[in-house]
């Protein structure tokens, strides 16, 4: 059974970086593919990105492309997303999520708090 | 970029039926995911590849998808169903993962 737990909330100032971690257990890193997934106050679901197994790259939303860059960590089984320019708008919790299905997120991280304030 | 529209508010009485739509273009030809959320929760996969549940979920729940539009059926809705949903894709010619609008479900 796989497990995720991400690190804690993030307060940052508007042009600083951020980056969140997501530890899995119960399966290695290298068996799963870990996306990250983002929701705004009051707004739903957002993809930011994740790694696509077919081509063994990691691939970007349009929208964040340039500014997100995801990692892993394989001898710790760690994830990491990190945003940069951060700006007000990106206030949002961020979830790393798992599609142990093809195309559907079954597993979800409980989700990271960054707050982007000046 | 692909476009999925859900109504923003269904209410249903404890006991009824709620009917969730998610339109988009020609969405049957795509495998559509339900999720379920409650406040201050990470979302709940309810229903994957368009009507198949995923363990524990209740058999309340069914999913259908045909041409432009896919639906969530929840059935003898309960108190406890009260809660956001959203339909979500993968979307092939950009390889990207596709959230809809959202439906918030009011039990009366």
């Amino acid at each position: 059974q796989v497990q995720v737990v991400q690190s804690g909330a993030e307060v940052k100032r508007p042009g600083a970086s951020v980056k969140v971690s997501c530890k899995v257990s119960g399966h290695t890193l290298t068996e799963l593919s870990i996306h990250w997934v983002r929701q705004a106050p009051g707004k739903g679901p957002e993809w930011m990105g994740g790694f696509d197994p077919d081509d063994g790259e990691t691939i970007y939303a349009h929208q964040f492309q340039g500014r997100v860059t995801l990692t892993e960590d394989t001898s710790t089984d760690t994830a990491y997303m990190e945003l940069s320019s951060l700006r007000s708008e990106d206030t949002a919790v961020y979830h790393c999520a798992i599609p142990q299905l093809p195309g559907a997120f079954d597993i979800w991280g409980q989700g990271t708090l960054v707050t982007v304030s000046s | 970029s692909y476009v999925l529209t859900q109504p923003p508010s269904v209410s249903v009485a404890p006991g009824k039926t709620a009917r969730i739509t998610c339109g988009g273009n020609n969405i049957g030809s795509k495998n559509v995911h339900w999720y379920q959320q409650k406040p201050g929760q990470a979302p709940v996969l309810v229903i994957h590849y368009d009507s198949d549940r995923p363990s524990g979920i209740p058999e309340r729940f069914s999913g259908s998808n045909s041409g432009n539009t896919a639906t969530l059926t929840i059935s003898r809705v309960e108190a406890g169903d009260e809660a956001d949903y959203y339909c979500q894709v993968w979307e092939s010619s950009s390889d990207h993962y596709v959230f809809g609008t959202g439906t918030k479900v009011t039990v009366l």
